[in-house]
């Protein structure tokens, strides 16, 4: 069973500019998952979509974050503009049973 | 959700059964207490969850106290590749899934 494919890996862009990470849970998962992982610190969740519908995002910074999951299936997640302190690594995970969560390799991005 | 409090970091021998402990005095009723790890550059992985009773997989055995307020994940037989760091989470049903929030985790080292 494949799982969780995050890409790119790895990506380094200017401040200011747009990025985005796209993510693909594993098949038959309708729960997907966001997190944010800082240097030395634990996994934070940004938003949860529940097939196409988000339903926790109330950690999201709607300012310059957007999410969406097209179809119940791969999701986006995009930064506009970028800023110094996104540098982080951002995680998507899936789940199906909800007891447990499939977490991809993440995407680790740097802002210059 | 209840806060876990775990050690910053611990050592373990090769071959030797690793115990990480794990305090949550303030957890509720309804909150299954989780393991997850996450090895350098790689998203969490799963370990073991449980509620009240021990919990036993080809991983893992977790011990929880009968008053709930702590536990214990049990790596009978540390190898190399379990160098990793170790999240405790107390966990709570959102919706249809579980909510997960790590915090800072145990930096466990097994030695050669």
């Amino acid at each position: 069973e494949a799982g969780v494919v995050q890409s790119p890996r790895y990506k380094i862009i200017e401040k200011k500019q747009p990025v985005a990470f796209w993510c693909n849970p594993i098949s038959g998962h309708n729960t997907l998952y966001w997190y944010l992982q800082n240097l030395g610190q634990g996994p934070e969740l940004l938003i949860r979509y529940e097939n196409e519908e988000a339903v926790d995002d109330s950690q999201l910074p709607k300012d310059r974050f957007s999410a969406e999951r097209l179809k119940g299936v791969d999701s986006t997640l995009k930064i506009q503009p970028a800023e110094l302190g996104d540098s982080a690594v951002y995680l998507c995970a899936s789940s199906s049973t909800g007891d447990e969560q499939f977490f991809g390799p993440g995407t680790r991005l740097t802002v210059l | 959700d209840a806060k876990t409090t775990q050690p910053t970091s611990m050592d373990c021998a090769e071959g030797r059964a690793a115990n990480l402990p794990c305090n949550h005095s303030t957890i509720s009723g309804n909150e299954y207490v989780y393991w997850y790890r996450q090895i350098h550059s790689q998203g969490p992985q799963y370990i073991i969850h449980g509620l009240k009773n021990n919990e036993t997989n080809e991983m893992a055995s977790l011990i929880i106290t009968e008053d709930r307020k702590s536990s214990t994940l049990i790596l009978p037989h540390a190898t190399l590749r379990d160098t990793a760091v170790y999240y405790c989470i107390a966990s709570p049903l959102s919706g249809s899934a579980r909510q997960l929030t790590f915090g800072s985790g145990t930096q466990l080292t097994v030695l050669p």
